[in-house]
């Protein structure tokens, strides 16, 4: 049973435009929360993470948002980029050292 | 900097063989973690080490087995492998408990039962 979800299996967005990406989750335990990017044969890497006792964290164009009562968080990529064309996976720590993952959303950017 | 490194890149096992994968870091990270990446299932923990000597079991770990005799390594293996066992296996290592700091991945081991 998943705990971490990723809905949209896919998403287009024209460069310059707002990319979001969703992310449910099933467990309270969690409490941090991470997002990684991966290319075509390469590992994943890492991205942004969002404690569960903040609601909003930003790193230059990324921006995640968590809703603990919806148990739902977001990543906000402005402007998209050709170069951010990747999967990305959501993913939430819980206390017990593991990180559990979603299945990933792929981002394509469009000129 | 190599950072993890996984070996090897591509292997195809023919059922009922074992094979080890390793994994090496030199960040002197205490965490290590084997992930599996399946179409449609994001990556499931297989099994993880929050040091040397020590192993736990993660999400997926039937059909396979780990040791971490040494800080910088941890080895997963498949004693008999099954077609099911096909997929893209991802070692991952972290300072500290990974929520509150990045998990480093190595590039992946392409795996292929038949």
């Amino acid at each position: 049973d998943q705990q971490v979800k990723q809905n949209s299996p896919s998403l287009s967005v024209q460069e310059g435009r707002i990319s979001i990406l969703n992310c449910d989750y099933t467990n309270s335990m969690f409490d941090y929360f991470l997002w990684y990017k991966k290319y075509p044969a390469e590992g994943p890497t890492f991205l942004i993470s969002i404690s569960s006792i903040k609601d909003k964290n930003e790193d230059g164009r990324f921006t995640v948002f968590l809703n603990k009562s919806a148990k739902h968080l977001s990543l906000h990529i402005v402007p998209s980029q050709p170069g951010d064309s990747a999967v990305y996976f959501c993913a939430a720590s819980s206390p017990n050292y593991k990180l559990s993952f979603g299945a990933g959303t792929t981002v394509t950017v469009r000129a | 900097n190599a950072g993890v490194t996984q070996t090897p890149k591509f292997r195809v096992l023919k059922t009922g063989q074992s094979m080890t994968l390793l994994c090496a870091q030199d960040m002197n990270h205490e965490y290590m973690y084997w992930y599996r990446q399946d179409p449609g299932m994001g990556l499931r923990l297989i099994h993880y080490s929050v040091g040397e000597g020590t192993t736990a079991k993660g999400e997926v770990p039937d059909g396979y087995n780990v040791s971490r005799l040494k800080k910088q390594n941890f080895l997963l293996g498949l004693e008999s492998a099954a077609p099911s066992q096909t997929s893209v296996y991802f070692c991952a290592s972290s300072y500290l408990q990974p929520q509150n700091t990045e998990a480093f991945f190595g590039q992946g081991t392409r795996l292929t039962v038949v």
